[in-house]
């Protein structure tokens, strides 16, 4: 069974920084990009940043380039993703997602998903 | 990055059959992801591509595309259908995703 099992979300102050990381299990992980996408409470999805397969190509929203950096350990099947600056706007439920293919321009058809961590901006 | 637009509420009679879409100009060039979501859960990809699901989503759910208009088609509603429906795409950069505002599906 594939699962992804985000952890690292909890209270910050602004300003402050936190990584979250998602665990991956079920699949060849360094075969697929992987993406985060974050909801703010009462509100739709946004895509946050995607990360190739291999690491090497990565993609950023608008709103956290600059601020946010998403990595990945497929040695160790983790995703990552550290997010500085932070501000209150970043309020939200930052969800993992696998690619449902290893084809490269498909990396946005996001087939699983973790059930995230919840991340809250604040002082 | 180009938007995706999305009609913020549609309803359907158990049963019947109703269409959700999503428009964007970058539509054009690339095909959407469709993912439903009820409360408290993460999203479910049900449709991306060109009409392809993944396994396990019911045929009920199919995708189509004209132009700059994706539609996602649910015939036969169930009362599970009920949720939330996004779209998304890549913008006509191909650099970023974009997705639609969701439309709230109410099965009556």
């Amino acid at each position: 069974e594939i699962q992804l099992v985000e952890s690292g979300g909890h209270l910050v102050q602004p300003g402050g920084s936190l990584r979250l990381s998602c665990a991956a299990s079920g699949f060849t992980f360094n075969t697929y990009a992987m993406n985060w996408v974050r909801q703010a409470p009462g509100k739709g999805l946004e895509w946050v940043s995607s990360v190739s397969a291999s690491g090497a190509t990565t993609y950023y929203g608008d709103s956290v380039k600059g601020r946010f950096t998403i990595s990945r350990d497929n040695s160790k099947n983790t995703l990552f993703l550290q997010m500085d600056s932070l501000a209150a706007e970043d309020t939200s439920v930052y969800y993992c997602a696998k690619a449902i293919t290893m084809i490269p321009r498909d990396f946005y058809y996001m087939e699983v998903w973790g059930k995230g961590t919840t991340v809250t901006v604040s002082s | 990055s180009s938007e995706l637009t999305q009609d913020p509420a549609v309803s359907v009679a158990l049963g019947q059959t109703v269409t959700i879409t999503c428009q964007g100009d970058t539509l054009r060039n690339y095909y959407v992801g469709w993912y439903q979501q009820k409360p408290g859960q993460a999203p479910v990809l049900v449709i991306y591509g060109k009409n392809k699901r993944p396994s396990g989503i019911p045929d009920r759910f199919s995708g189509s595309n004209s132009g700059n208009t994706a539609s996602l088609t649910i015939t036969r509603a169930q009362a599970e259908d009920e949720a939330d429906y996004y779209c998304n795409s890549r913008d006509s950069s191909g650099g970023h995703v974009v997705f639609g505002g969701g439309t709230k599906l109410t099965v009556l």
